[in-house]
């Protein structure tokens, strides 16, 4: 079946700009993450979806950004007025379920670069 | 901010060689899980193990863990050129009782193997 999937692949923008990127995960998967993998910081968790609902959003760095899922399904991360270090690949995965020791299957990534 | 840290950061060797990559953390874990990453894009699930398990294997993958040590190592025998790409270790904590497989990241192996 269909893997995890993004849009859009890349994204370049203007500082203050605001941008939003999707999501479509496994059909099926409950639970949806999303990372950010930038040069200097790695790969850092963002936010955590189980059905619509967002337990964590912990990893979110600051009020800026902001994500919500519909349907059990798609994801939508939203970053609001964007600055040059919000620069990075964003990574969505789903999983069967939000239990412990469970894969995690990533998407492609968008990379966005805020000029 | 990252669980642990994985050296070498960049492993250069020929085809047929063995490569390993070790990974240590900082905090008690349920798993560990080792991901592989082309071309700065979506990450690929290699291997999960316990913390209850000590080695794994899959094809020629061979994991081990020593919790004592808080550190995990992961052989890939017989490299080929296509295992050119990035590893990275991940850690699934306990947080607070919530089961959710957050994945927190080491920075990752650089691997070039070169036929």
């Amino acid at each position: 079946g269909a893997g995890v999937s993004q849009s859009p692949s890349n994204k370049v923008t203007e500082k203050g700009k605001d941008v939003e990127l999707r999501c479509d995960p496994i059909s099926g998967h409950t639970a949806l993450y999303w990372y950010r993998q930038s040069l200097g910081q790695g790969l850092e968790f963002l936010i955590y979806f189980q059905g619509n609902s967002a337990p964590d959003k912990s990893g979110l760095p600051s009020d800026r950004f902001s994500a919500e899922r519909t349907g059990g399904s798609v994801s939508t991360l939203t970053i609001q007025r964007t600055q040059q270090e919000d620069s990075a690949v964003y990574l969505c995965a789903s999983s069967l379920a939000p239990g412990l020791g469970l894969e995690q299957y990533f998407g492609p990534g968008t990379r966005l670069t805020v000029t | 901010s990252q669980q642990g840290e994985e050296d070498p950061q960049a492993l250069s060797i020929q085809e047929g060689e063995n490569a390993t990559m070790n990974c240590s953390y900082k905090t008690s874990i349920n798993n560990l899980q080792w991901y592989r990453q082309n071309s700065g894009r979506g990450l690929v699930h290699l291997i999960l193990i316990r913390s209850n398990e000590r080695e794994k294997h899959s094809g020629r993958l061979r994991v081990t863990l020593d919790t004592s040590k808080k550190s995990s190592s992961l052989l890939i025998t017989a490299s080929r050129a296509a295992d050119t790409a990035s590893y990275f270790c991940a850690t699934a904590l306990n947080a607070g009782g919530t089961s959710y497989g957050k994945l927190t990241f080491g920075q990752g192996t650089i691997l070039t193997v070169h036929p």
